[in-house]
């Protein structure tokens, strides 16, 4: 199993700023994966992370508006760049260990 | 390409009947099936798994799912209700065939259960 932890747990930003949202695991996972869920809606993948390598994103997520670092095997840092009042979701790390996926809380992020 | 649909957005269910969250499945290749639980301001709870072997999966709280693959089903379902049960489910697919490099899981648009006293 995994215990995964995020930061912030929520928080309202004004528009055209950035937030980098951490996300620790209480053990080693080669991948970590980001997702995005809307308010009333499912969970879209936005990147996979590999440790020491570029983060592969999903159709419709770029890198310049959603950078991720992967600088060790139990951490992992998605960052929403000039953000707009479109990215208020809740964005979840999640692993997989075993073929079981984990998820973590979430961060609730609201844009003004 | 995999998909997963969840042809309910919601299902109402009284409090002690049984209920079924529908759920139908694409993969190319064998599938990896899942159903999570979100509780209002909560994250993410995994229910049960079904991997290979009996089609019956029993999981958490008294879920349990079964697996068609002739219907490319995997309907969630519990003999009696709670109130307590009512939350957002969300069904999920990984293809085995993906499984080696790319462990993406694709989730459906989710059912919400509402669970009437």
């Amino acid at each position: 199993s995994a215990v995964i932890s995020q930061k912030p747990s929520r928080d309202i930003c004004q528009r055209g700023t950035s937030l980098t949202i951490q996300c620790q695991v209480d053990s080693q996972v080669t991948m970590m994966f980001w997702y995005r869920q809307q308010p009333g809606q499912s969970l879209t993948l936005i990147a996979t992370a590999n440790q020491g390598s570029e983060a592969t994103y999903e159709s419709g997520f770029v890198i310049d508006k959603f950078p991720i670092s992967r600088p060790n095997l139990t951490f992992s840092t998605l960052t929403v760049s000039n953000m707009s009042p479109e990215d208020s979701s809740i964005y979840l790390c999640s692993v997989s260990i075993a073929s079981e996926q984990y998820f973590g809380p979430g961060t609730r992020l609201t844009v003004t | 390409a995999q998909s997963v649909a969840q042809p309910e957005d919601q299902v109402n269910v009284a409090e002690g009947n049984p209920l079924t969250v529908k759920c139908t499945y694409s993969v190319s290749g064998n599938p990896y099936l899942f159903w999570y639980v979100q509780y209002p301001n909560r994250g993410l709870q995994f229910l049960l798994k079904y991997i290979t072997g009996d089609n019956l999966v029993k999981g958490s709280y008294g879920f349990e799912a079964e697996f068609n693959k002739s219907q490319t089903s995997f309907h969630l379902k519990k003999p009696s209700a709670l109130v307590s049960d009512s939350a957002l489910y969300f069904c999920a697919v990984r293809d085995i065939a993906n499984s080696g490099g790319y462990q993406k899981v694709t989730f459906g648009t989710g059912t919400k259960l509402q669970v009437i006293p």
